[in-house]
């Protein structure tokens, strides 16, 4: 059974430009999760997307923002590029509704370098 | 406050022996899972084991093993008969009640290893 698969695995990109990041997740998985995780700061939530809608969102700027499709694959869009931006984006899928010891399950990540 | 604390920027172990990675966490809710997670330098994250705020004992997972003392709200990951394998980042991640999607990760801590 194929994991969760990100596009690219890297990602160069210059200040004020836009990037755009996907993820497909294992198949059955209905909800998707975007983590950034940046030098030394550990994983901070971005945006949990499930059944097509946005459910929850973490404490960024909305110069990011996503959306997931009908297959359950989503895209992440950071506008307007900041050097702080640069980090590995992490993108992780699980069932709708998680108990006990179901987990989520990450794919790879994308290096996003912005210069 | 933060959710998970890992005062542990980085572990050095010799082969073989055992070593201890420490986390605490922060809630008031009495439903609530652990979870480590490894992430190897290929960045994707891995999950090891899994321990429930209502279970009587500490969880096994092969060479790993949780002390989780619920009084102190710790929940230490134990590496048994380490291996040049297990150099990696390990995170501490928490999961709030009993059913829910939202993870609050820790800052991880970097093992090495010696030979």
């Amino acid at each position: 059974e194929a994991g969760v698969t990100q596009s690219p695995t890297h990602l160069i990109k210059t200040r004020g430009q836009q990037a755009t990041l996907r993820c497909s997740p294992i198949s059955g998985h209905t909800s998707v999760y975007w983590y950034q995780q940046a030098l030394g700061l550990g994983l901070q939530f971005l945006l949990w997307y499930d059944e097509g809608e946005e459910r929850n969102r973490g404490n960024f700027p909305p110069r990011f923002s996503g959306r997931q499709f009908p297959n359950y694959s989503s895209e992440l869009n950071v506008n307007a590029l900041e050097l702080e931006d640069s980090a590995l984006y992490l993108c992780a899928s699980s069932s709708s509704r998680l108990a006990g010891r179901e987990t989520q399950y990450f794919g790879p990540g994308t290096r996003l370098l912005v210069l | 406050a933060q959710k998970i604390t890992q005062t542990q920027p980085g572990m050095f172990v010799q082969e073989k022996e055992a070593v201890t990675l420490d986390c605490t966490y922060d809630t008031s809710d009495p439903s609530y899972g652990l979870f480590w997670y490894k992430q190897p330098s290929s960045g994707e994250m891995i999950f090891l084991i899994y321990q429930g705020s209502y279970d009587q004992q500490n969880a096994t997972e092969g060479r790993y093993s949780l002390n989780f003392q619920k009084a102190r709200k710790s929940a230490n990951l134990v590496i048994s008969a380490s291996q040049l394998g297990d150099s990696a980042m390990y995170f501490c991640a928490m999961r709030e009640g009993n059913t829910g999607n939202q993870f609050y990760f820790g800052t991880g801590t970097s093992l090495t290893v010696i030979p």
